[in-house]
């Protein structure tokens, strides 16, 4: 099994539609979560941070964490042609300050205009 | 504020031959991390770099190495280089005295042929 599992898409979604993105995870440890948004052939662009179980807001985008199921979301409001992209979940088990980070597969989003 | 810089941005070597990517770290940041990303995967975690000391690593072998300087800049070199080592390079920089998010690099993208 995986240390972290992401469904690869690709997802498309019409303009103003709400998207969920997934991820789950086996290490019921791990404790810091990010969502990442890497477009074609560029670096990943950090979108959310949460180290907590619960709902976390920035403008268009929540983050979700139930550590009890071991599951995180994105959700994109209002989503946007520009929010095409692929998507990155990514776990840290924090040991002694070595932040290794476990990244999903990605999932590939398209918003149709 | 200045981002996490790498060179080169593409290269293009030989089967076994050696190659050096660098890496300045985000102004005010003193922990330096390099991912491997293949095509249509999620990054994989080499190493992690603090105050010039490798202190973790995933399951890469000894010929991925890495250096880190004072200014907290930072090299990965990998030597005998294998067709499967083409990918595009990562480098993220994070403060380790805090919460650990990563601030990713466009990266280095490397074909081996």
């Amino acid at each position: 099994q995986k240390e972290v599992e992401q469904d690869p898409g690709p997802l498309s979604v019409p303009e103003g539609a709400i998207v969920s993105l997934n991820c789950t995870y086996s290490n019921s440890a791990f404790q810091y979560f990010m969502w990442y948004r890497q477009y074609s052939r560029k670096g990943p662009e950090l979108l959310m941070y949460t180290y907590s179980s619960g709902n976390k807001e920035d403008g268009r985008f929540t983050a979700q964490v139930d550590k009890s199921s071991k599951y995180i979301s994105l959700f994109i409001r209002d989503s946007q042609p520009s929010d095409s992209a692929t998507y990155l979940c990514a776990i840290c088990l924090d040991r002694t300050g070595t932040y290794k980070y476990i990244f999903g597969t990605g999932t590939r989003l398209k918003v149709l205009a | 504020e200045t981002g996490v810089t790498q060179s080169p941005t593409h290269l293009i070597k030989t089967r076994g031959q050696q190659v050096t990517l660098r890496c300045s770290s985000q102004s005010g940041h003193n922990t330096v991390s390099w991912y491997q990303q293949a095509l249509g995967q999620g990054p994989q975690f080499i190493f992690q770099y603090y105050r010039e000391e490798e202190n973790g690593r995933g399951n890469f072998p000894p010929r991925f190495s890495g250096l880190q300087f004072p200014n907290y800049s930072s090299e990965l070199n990998v030597n005998a280089l294998e067709l499967d080592d083409s990918a595009l390079y990562l480098c993220a920089s994070s403060l380790t005295s805090g919460t650990g998010e990563l601030f990713f690099g466009e990266g280095s993208r490397l074909t081996v042929l």
